[in-house]
Parts: structure tokens; sequence; C-alpha cells
């Protein structure tokens, strides 16, 4: 079975500081890992993904996520926090050889960030 | 480009009424379609998932089914709605197995 782990309920960080949101997965072979964002009442938007290739993804917004397969991590972090990057963000991951066709998700982790 | 609608956005329905929810998907062909809860704003639990016209597969055993009458439309439903299936439901879609998922606006749904 895979699954998801975001230890943080919640992160708070300055404006102009930079953040850093973590997330470790568990799977059955090689992975699929994702981030998406969700603000209040809305849906989950794509922010970025890793599927193979270089370890340091860049996505939308200014984020980005460092895959670290001995860790088998994949943290989001981003260099310069603005106020309006408070929302949650949701790690997922995917097996690549699995039929399940789906990801699962983490608990979530809310970002805080303070003017 | 691709577009995926939910709808309604809100519903209050009381306990043991029936539920339909309708999600759509227009730009694509043969999608993957899912369908996801969230409950207290936080974690996402997978409920359904379908591959092609009439095939559901079930993640959670409960008193929810789903349908998949068309290539783009996912139906969500149950005959007596429990107070806990207050959430907010989440409809997506894929196409490619690496790309990820694409989620709709939701529905919140409270059963009182």
């Amino acid at each position: 079975a895979q699954s998801v782990a975001q230890p943080e309920d919640q992160v708070n960080v300055a404006e102009g500081n930079p953040l850093t949101v973590k997330c470790t997965y568990s799977v059955s072979g090689n992975p699929y890992l994702f981030w998406y964002v969700q603000y209040p009442n809305r849906g989950l938007q794509f922010l970025l993904k890793y599927i193979t290739g270089d370890n340091l993804v860049k996505g939308s917004y200014g984020f980005e996520a460092e895959f670290n397969k001995s860790q088998t991590s994949f943290h989001l972090k981003k260099p310069s926090a603005l106020v309006s990057d408070s929302a949650l963000y949701f790690c997922a991951v995917s097996a690549m050889d699995t039929g399940r066709r789906a990801l699962t998700f983490g608990s979530g982790t809310r970002l805080q960030v303070q003017p | 480009s691709q577009t995926i609608h939910q709808w309604p956005a809100t519903l209050v329905q009381p306990v043991g009424s029936p539920l339909s929810l309708e999600c759509t998907v227009e730009g694509t062909s043969n999608p993957n379609l899912y369908w996801y809860r969230q409950a207290a704003g936080r974690g996402l639990q997978l409920l359904f998932y379908s591959v092609g016209i009439g095939q559901i597969s079930s993640e959670v055993p409960q008193n929810l089914s789903a349908s998949r009458p068309q290539d783009r439309q996912f139906i969500l439903s149950s005959k007596k709605l429990l107070l806990s299936d207050s959430g907010f439901y989440l409809c997506a879609w894929s196409v490619l197995e690496a790309g990820g998922l694409y989620f709709g606006p939701g529905t919140r749904l409270t059963v009182l």
C-alpha cells in the first residue's frame, strides 16, 4: 500500500523568508509525486510533479520541490514567501507500476505567511 | 483546453434523503474520473474511480455509489444520506497515469 506523511499540521513563516513544507512517502516501486494547493472552499490546484529526471522540480508560482530517493522525501520549497501563499498544501503519491491509477494524499499542511 | 464542472456548489440535505452530485469534463476524451471526499478541511479520501463508461471501482464500502453513464460524466449518489456523509466532495480527471489529477471546484454537502 502507498502512503504519504506530512508531519506538520501548520507552518508559519514571515513574508520574504524561505519556506519548506515537508513530505515523505512510501510506495512499492518508483513513485510519481505531486504537490497541490487548496484555497478556502476551492478545489485543489496542481503545483508541480516529479516523474523522472532531475531531482529538483520547478512548478507554478515560484514553488519547487526536491525529490530525495534515499530519504523518500519530496519537500516543497519557495525562496521568498508571499502572504498570498497562505493556503492548504497537499503532497500526493502514485506508484508507477500499479494499476490503481489514483493518487494517495497526505493529510495536508496549512501554510500561514505573516506580513 | 480541458474544463471540469461540478454541481451543485453547495447542498444542504436532511438525514435519510437521497443524493445526486454530478461532474462533467470538457475538452478531453476517455478520461479517468475520480470522486474524493474531504472532511473537516483536511485529508482527501478516494471514494470511487472510473477508467471508462460503466466501469467503477470503489475504494471504501459505504452508502454511496457512483455511475458513469457517459464518457465525460461521473455521478455520485446515495439512497439515504447519513450525518457522516457531510463534507467537501471533489471530482477529478486524468488522462495520462503520470500526469496527476485535475480537480473540479467541489460541492460542499451538509447533512442535517
